[in-house]
């Protein structure tokens, strides 16, 4: 059973479309990240959440923290070519406050 | 400054060959992690050091041991390799102050290893 669900696990849209991605769990959370990983790259960190409710922007991108704490999403409007790339969410995890646990991403591609 | 490197970027073993990744990273950094990636499981923590001289387990650690002899380098083996041991690997670092529960993580470019 993955802590993380991260949906869709896929997804593909034209230029300039607007798209969500969220990242799920049924655990509480004290705060949570999101990364982007292009291909042949390691993955870099976009924003940290850390209140229930907590609404963050990153130029196009929109991050929000669920009220409970418990799940996150990511809104991308007038979607880029360059926005192309797995998107992960990430939590500590219970094991300690120095280790991160990962979602299984989203992998998005923007078609020109 | 070069951040996280990785060395080598490609390697292709046979089954039963032992190899080391190395890991580089210039930030003083004290917590240093080993995660491998695989499609649609996200990356998965081999082990990770909190500094120097220090290590642990990590969600999946059989079939490697990993080294943490100076602080700025952390080095994963494997002893005898297994196509199952197939897939990239991810070195990251933090700079791991207490109390911060949210430190950011940064990750090197990745190994990519086949074992045949």
């Amino acid at each position: 059973t993955q802590l993380l669900e991260q949906s869709p696990q896929f997804l593909s849209i034209q230029e300039g479309e607007n798209l969500t991605v969220y990242c799920n769990s049924s655990s509480v959370f004290s705060s949570l990240q999101w990364y982007r990983q292009e291909p042949g790259e390691g993955p870099v960190l976009l924003v940290t959440v850390v209140t229930g409710g907590e609404v963050k922007k990153l130029k196009r991108l929109t991050f929000q923290f669920g009220d409970a704490r418990k799940d996150s999403s990511l809104h991308i409007t007038a979607a880029q070519p360059g926005d192309t790339g797995l998107y992960l969410c990430a939590v500590i995890s219970n094991f300690g406050n120095e280790k991160l646990t990962f979602g299984t991403g989203t992998r998005l591609t923007i078609i020109p | 400054n070069a951040g996280v490197t990785q060395t080598p970027k490609f390697r292709v073993l046979k089954t039963g060959q032992s190899m080391t990744l190395l890991c580089a990273q210039d930030m003083n950094h004290e917590y240093m992690y080993w995660y491998r990636q695989d499609p649609g499981m996200g990356l998965r923590l081999i082990h990770y050091s909190v500094g120097e001289g220090t290590t642990a387990k990590g969600e999946v650690p059989d079939g490697y041991n990993v080294s943490r002899l100076k602080k700025q380098n952390f080095l994963l083996g494997l002893e005898s390799a297994a196509p199952s041991q197939t897939s990239v690997y991810f070195c990251a670092s933090s700079y791991g102050s207490s109390g911060v529960r949210t430190d950011t993580q940064y990750f090197g470019p990745g190994t990519r290893l086949t074992v045949l």
